[in-house]
């Protein structure tokens, strides 16, 4: 079936530095990948998406590409501020399988001043 | 403003009681759903539900009950059977994205912390 295999954390960067947290995928059709990020005590939001092979989201200097090939779509910024601190999660939904998200276990960054 | 609505924000559970955990979206989807996260977990999938009067167990069902009267609401029970609820708890919901991917999103909720008295 689908799933997704997160990173392990907790992750913790100065300011910044260079952020990667890894995600890889099994899927049985053709997903779209997502990147939600939690902050404490709220729930998910959205922080950035590619429906097919090769796209890259972005948003906020955050940046994810769908890779194919190695079923990876690793999270990158290039320089982390404090207020990037929060739990960051992995998602794919496949039509093939009724539209349903699934979730990677998620990882905590952490940035210190 | 749209979105999604879940309250109460915090509640309490007294021993061989049933809860009610409310969900209410006006984005206009088809699609809602319920998850429980845990500590240090990812999100577990409780119900689901694509259209109103129907929904789906997800993975971890046992103890809970849902119902989808009206589109824009999806309220949560946890029953009495559920020995273990303090969680936070997390409602969700899309459209039914079909063959337009880019409009397959799911928005969540503020979420809802259940603690055990």
């Amino acid at each position: 079936g689908d799933s997704v295999t997160q990173m392990e954390g907790p992750v913790t960067l100065s300011e910044e530095a260079f952020l990667t947290i890894n995600c890889t995928y099994t899927a049985t059709g053709y997903p779209s990948l997502f990147w939600y990020v939690q902050y404490p005590g709220e729930g998910l939001q959205l922080l950035l998406k590619a429906t097919k092979a090769d796209d890259k989201g972005s948003n906020k200097g955050f940046e994810a590409t769908y890779r194919k090939e190695t079923t990876s779509f690793h999270l990158e910024k290039g320089s982390v501020q404090v207020s990037d601190s929060a739990v960051y999660f992995c998602a794919l939904s496949d039509q093939y399988t009724g539209n349903q998200f699934y979730f990677g276990t998620g990882t905590s960054l952490t940035v210190i001043p | 403003d749209g979105g999604i609505t879940q309250s109460p924000k915090y509640l309490f559970r007294k021993e061989g009681q049933n809860v009610t955990l409310s969900c209410e979206q006006n984005l206009n989807h088809d699609a809602m759903y319920w998850y429980r996260q845990d500590p240090g977990q990812g999100l577990r999938l409780i119900y689901y539900s694509q259209i109103v009067n129907d929904f789906q167990k997800g993975d971890i069902a046992e103890g809970y009950s849902v119902s989808r009267e009206k589109k824009e609401s999806f309220p949560l029970t946890v029953t009495s059977a559920q020995k273990n609820p303090t969680a936070f708890y997390l409602c969700a919901s899309s459209t039914i994205a079909g063959g337009n991917l880019a409009k397959n999103i799911q928005y969540f909720g503020a979420g809802t912390r259940l603690s055990v008295l």
